[in-house]
């Protein structure tokens, strides 16, 4: 069974820095690999979705990349804001409905 | 935008109850998924749906039962609620082609006491 570890569980950064969450996974034999946000009490936004041809995606300070062949992904926050504090978890697809998630990290961006 | 909504944010029910929680998507698409949340453990399938009238189950289906008559519209339902039901329950949905990206829902929070 697929198995998504995501470290570390909580990360603490000060506000301009730029920073880098983990992504594992046990199978390499994926379909897509989506990052989202969850805030407090909240249901998870999309952030970006890798798909497995790909090796990474940008969207504004957010950049996703992908090595299928070592099991990980990493998102990289760049000039991180207070605003980007929230919980970031990341999702593997085997087959466009079997999804894996990890336990998330939790980020706090201190202004 | 696509959208999903979820028909309560909270709820509180006692046990033995029967609930249902429902999903709605506005984007025509085919999979529909329900998960629970809880600390510690992620996120957890209890089941999915490609069709109408079509389900699957997840990793943790026992007490739950779900309904899709119509595309748009995925039921969850707790036979008979039990305190250990007490979770966070998201929906979601994505397309069957495609990047299959997964769209969320903002989430219900269940109590069962």
């Amino acid at each position: 069974k697929q198995e998504v570890t995501q470290i570390p569980a909580a990360l603490s950064v000060p506000e301009g820095e730029n920073l880098v969450l983990n992504c594992s996974f046990t199978d390499s034999a994926i379909y897509n690999l989506q990052w989202f946000r969850q805030d407090p009490g909240k249901g998870l936004t999309s952030l970006l979705l890798i798909q497995s041809s790909q090796r990474e995606q940008t969207s504004g300070r957010l950049n996703a990349s992908l090595d299928k062949s070592s099991g990980r992904s990493t998102l990289y926050i760049a000039a991180s804001q207070p605003g980007d504090s929230a919980t970031y978890l990341c999702a593997v697809d085997l087959a466009g409905n079997q999804f894996y998630f990890g336990t998330g990290t939790s980020l706090t961006v201190i202004p | 935008d696509v959208k999903v909504t979820q028909s309560s944010r909270y709820l509180v029910k006692r046990t033995g109850e029967k609930v249902f929680l429902e999903c709605v998507q506005d984007m025509d698409h085919e999979n529909m998924f329900w998960y629970r949340q809880d600390p510690g453990l992620g996120l957890r399938l209890i089941y999915f749906s490609y069709d109408v009238k079509m389900k699957e189950k997840g990793d943790i289906p026992e007490g739950y039962s779900v309904s899709r008559e119509k595309k748009e519209r995925f039921s969850l339902i707790l036979e008979s609620a039990s305190t250990n039901q007490t979770s966070m329950y998201l929906c979601a949905s994505n397309t069957g082609t495609g990047s299959f990206e997964q769209y969320f829902g903002p989430g219900t929070r269940l109590t069962v006491t």
